[in-house]
């Protein structure tokens, strides 16, 4: 059971590029949850999806991020067009169904230089 | 809207002392409560979670919580702290009535244990 896979594990890019985050949940997890966190912030709660739906983005910014989870593959949370403000830590957590806890990833360590 | 507080930026206690970790939620029905610890550079790992029952939780390493309803409170608690135990501890609720929402997380305390 290789548990809730993100990657990569550290990603830099330069201001004004793309961003793109991969998470594969736990096998038999059909919830997947984004989550940044900031230092002295905590975790801030971006988004929710199921296989093919958003079915919670309250915590997303409106502009340059967006996530998906497809019928195939992993969840992807992409940030366009890259600012310094987005360099954080990423994780992903997945769950079995709506209620329980979750289990996380290692999370992506994202700098923006 | 759900809200947990962490009233603590840090604890600090002596290696063999008992230690608590302070955690108050808002939610407007029941709460599923959870703790997770998160060592440095990694991801957060469960440690116990509150759904229903006894209002006293045990969990992992030795860790326990005590859910009291009419303090909406949910601290972390362990009898003799470890220098392994410190760490980043977070809270989190969801309500139980609302489908399709989140954890939402505390912003977390950091526990330093000396020896």
């Amino acid at each position: 059971n290789a548990g809730v896979m993100q990657n990569p594990r550290h990603l830099v890019r330069r201001r004004g590029q793309e961003a793109r985050l991969r998470c594969s949940p736990m096998k038999g997890h059909s919830h997947v949850y984004w989550y940044r966190q900031l230092p002295e912030e905590g975790l801030k709660f971006m988004v929710y999806l199921q296989k093919e739906n958003i079915i919670d983005e309250s915590g997303m910014p409106k502009e340059r991020f967006s996530a998906e989870f497809p019928k195939e593959g992993p969840s992807i949370l992409r940030i366009q067009q890259v600012v310094r403000g987005d360099s954080a830590a990423y994780f992903c957590a997945s769950s079995p169904g709506r209620t329980g806890g979750y289990t996380f990833g290692s999370g992506t360590r994202l700098t923006v230089v | 809207a759900q809200s947990v507080a962490q009233p603590e930026d840090q604890v600090n206690v002596a290696e063999g002392n008992p230690l608590t970790v302070k955690c108050t939620y808002s939610v407007s029905g029941n709460p599923y409560l959870f703790w997770y610890v998160q060592y440095p550079n990694r991801g957060l790992q469960f440690l116990l979670k509150y759904i229903t029952g006894d209002n006293l939780v045990k969990g992992s390493y030795g860790f326990e919580a005590e859910f009291n309803k009419s303090q909406t409170s949910f601290h972390l608690k362990k009898p003799s702290a470890l220098v392994s135990d410190s760490a980043l501890y977070f809270c989190a609720v969801r309500d139980i009535g609302q489908a399709g929402t989140a954890l939402i997380f505390g912003k977390g305390t950091t526990l330093s244990v000396s020896s």
